[in-house]
């Protein structure tokens, strides 16, 4: 079945990096997502992968992928106050198909 | 450009009450979604609209919920009657589908219902 899991919390000084993992058990998984959700807001994507790449950078933001242990994750460099959220893993099939999303990672920032 | 923009952002009711929620999609998106997000999850599809097409509503509870897609532009999903379980934020989401190298979907503020 479509499951995609991830820890609940995560807490970080500022200025460090932050990484947030986060499996999943679909191996057809073509898309995996990262988005990030503020208090009261919707969610916002912030990064994506193709199941047939092994990392991404995009500025603070790298994503790594493990295909074979169905392992993602999102680091963010040089942690900021800005980047308190809540933080969604989620695959799909395809373009087209529902997203699966996983329950969020709740990252605080530690002064 | 405007966002996908949902309204009421908050709704409080009695249960076995009707409530109805509206989603209005970015333009020129012909994929929307309504998804249900309860507190400390992630959020769950609903039902998929492909122009006024539902495509997918297997997660729909169709006892209780409805939904349309008039037009193929604006939605409205309903609960008929509420109950104390049904309360969650209700997102809607839009894509421009087909046409998008990847599926990414952007998501209204959603709507809290709180069902008493």
């Amino acid at each position: 079945g479509e499951d995609v899991e991830q820890s609940l919390f995560l807490s970080v000084r500022e200025g460090d990096s932050s990484v947030i993992n986060c499996t999943y058990t679909d191996s057809s998984s073509t898309y995996l997502y990262w988005y990030k959700q503020e208090p009261g807001a919707g969610l916002q994507l912030l990064t994506y992968i193709f199941s047939n790449m092994d990392m991404k950078q995009d500025q603070r933001l790298t994503v790594l992928l493990n295909k074979k242990d169905k392992h993602l994750s999102l680091r963010i460099a040089d942690t900021q106050t800005g980047d308190s959220a809540i933080y969604f893993c989620a695959e799909s099939k395809s373009r087209a198909s529902k997203i699966i999303f996983g329950s969020g990672t709740r990252l605080s920032i530690r002064p | 450009e405007a966002g996908v923009v949902q309204s009421p952002r908050y709704k409080i009711i009695e249960k076995k009450q009707p409530v109805a929620f509206w989603c209005n999609p970015i333009s020129g998106h012909n994929t929307l979604y309504w998804y249900l997000q309860n507190l400390g999850q992630g959020p769950e599809l609903l039902i998929r609209y492909e122009n006024e097409e539902a495509v997918d509503d297997s997660q729909l509870p169709k006892d209780r919920f409805s939904a349309e897609r008039l037009k193929g532009v604006d939605s409205t999903l309903k609960i008929q009657p509420a109950e104390l379980g049904d309360s969650a934020v209700y997102l809607c989401a839009s894509s421009a589908g087909q046409v998008s190298s990847y599926n990414e979907q952007f998501f209204g503020p959603g709507t809290r219902l709180t069902v008493l």
